[in-house]
């Protein structure tokens, strides 16, 4: 059973760049989408964009200006790159795996256990 | 952006009750609609998807039904460990948009 794992500083600055792993085991990486979603303290969900393991991505339109998201398939990782964060970024970052062929009509099944990242300086 | 409206945003029932959520689309999405249950601390865990499927290895109480903008999640018999909180989600377009959650609560 496929398991995903996030890493990274749990404390960022405001104004600087976000940036977390997702780590995939029991599974492999080059197949699916592979996802990245976000909650803030006590909110909803919140969708950032997904890879696919060829490297094609998607990300939504209100973070596009600001989000990277990468994939090392050698590594079984894919990660996120937020730049210029401010607190309104403060929230627990999943990682998600999503279709095998589209994200369209398809549910995200496997989800890592969530990284909390606060930026404050 | 396709908006997900969810009703009631919490709800109090007891073990046992019969529990309905629903979930409404601002365009028609066919049935491309997921449903998620998160805990206190934990991620959310795919129950739902394309409406009406069970997700492999969830409990047969719940079920989803519903195409085009309406949506329900029915929990048949609710238990002890189904107080959570329940998000719907559309698969049918980028960006992919959650609903605001239903907290299920003891009564």
């Amino acid at each position: 059973q496929v398991q995903l794992q996030e890493s990274g500083p749990g404390l960022v600055k405001p104004s600087e760049t976000l940036s977390l792993t997702c780590t995939v085991s029991g599974g492999s990486i080059s197949s699916h989408f592979w996802n990245w979603i976000r909650q803030p303290p006590g909110k909803g969900l919140e969708w950032i964009g997904y890879i696919y393991y060829s490297g094609g991505t998607n990300y939504s339109p209100s973070l596009k200006s600001r989000v990277t998201i990468s994939v090392d398939t050698s590594k079984k990782q894919f990660s996120l790159k937020l730049n210029s964060v401010t607190a309104a970024d403060t929230a627990v970052y999943y990682c998600a795996r999503g279709g095998l062929l589209t994200m369209l009509g398809e549910g995200l099944d496997s989800w890592g256990q969530g990284t909390l990242v606060t930026v404050s300086s | 952006d396709i908006q997900m409206t969810q009703s009631p945003s919490s709800l109090s029932a007891s073990v046992g009750d019969r529990v309905t959520i629903t979930c409404r689309a601002s365009q028609s999405i066919g049935t491309y609609l997921n449903w998620y249950q998160q805990k206190p601390g934990k991620a959310p865990k795919l129950l739902i998807y394309k409406a009406s499927s069970l997700q492999s290895g969830v409990p047969s109480r719940f079920s989803g039904s519903g195409s085009g903008t309406d949506f329900t999640l029915t929990i048949s018999s609710l238990q002890p460990e189904d107080f959570a909180t329940y998000y719907c989600q559309q698969s049918y377009s980028i960006p992919l948009t959650f609903g605001g959650g239903t907290k299920v609560e003891i009564k």
